[in-house]
């Protein structure tokens, strides 16, 4: 069955320090990989996605993704973070019938 | 531009009570899903529509039934609502072919709580 993990539950960083949330999938299908974010009492926004191509995906808001087709990893990744990047991030791979399948989400805490 | 529109936003239910959940998209997609939201379980999926007419389960299908109204709409309701059923509700449509799903765009969610 298609799966996502996502390793961290819950990341604390100070502003300017070096994002990268783990995601790995499974799924046996050409994969299509999207990071969505959902900040605090919103409702998920699409960051970035993968279809084929370069495997470097680079997204909204400074974020960009790496897809390692070896190691079904699809890691989200920001230089330098900010107080405004407070929020729950979540990778998702599409699965069978056109549905997508989500990860348990990792939330990210920012420190000023 | 509205996107995907839900209604209500807020809903308290008594167990036993029943309820639909609205959900309308106005940019021509073709598929349509409802999602549960629970801390540190992520999204599930409870039903989908890929196309006008179809409609199959999810993860989480218990307790719940759909409808495909049309293109534009597709409700999700709850027969008798149990306290297990308190969560966070998203509906999402999305443009999808043969080889790509391009991505959900979400609506803004339905919190219900059932008492």
């Amino acid at each position: 069955a298609q799966s996502v993990s996502q390793h961290n539950h819950h990341v604390i960083l100070s502003e300017a320090a070096s994002l990268e949330l783990g995601c790995n999938y499974s799924y046996g299908g050409t994969v299509n990989l999207f990071w969505y974010v959902q900040y605090p009492g919103q409702h998920l926004q699409l960051l970035l996605k993968y279809f084929s191509g370069d495997p470097l995906v680079k997204g909204i808001k400074g974020f960009e993704a790496e897809f390692i087709k070896s190691k079904f990893s699809f890691n989200l990744r920001k230089p330098s973070v900010q107080w405004s990047d407070t929020a729950e991030y979540f990778c998702a791979v599409n699965a069978k019938g056109g549905k997508l399948i989500f990860g348990q989400g990792t939330e990210l805490s920012v420190k000023p | 531009n509205a996107g995907v529109t839900q209604t209500p936003k807020f809903q308290v239910l008594k167990t036993g009570q029943s309820m639909t959940l609205q959900c309308a998209q106005d940019m021509n997609h073709n598929s349509m899903y409802w999602y549960r939201q629970d801390p540190g379980m992520g999204l599930r999926l409870i039903y989908y529509s890929a196309s006008e007419g179809t409609t199959d389960k999810g993860e989480v299908p218990n307790g719940y039934n759909v409808s495909r109204l049309n293109k534009r709409e597709f409700s999700l309701r709850l027969e008798s609502a149990a306290p297990s059923q308190t969560s966070v509700y998203f509906c999402a449509s999305s443009a999808r072919d043969s080889r790509f799903n391009y991505g959900y765009t979400f609506g803004s969610g339905t919190r219900l709580t059932v008492v």
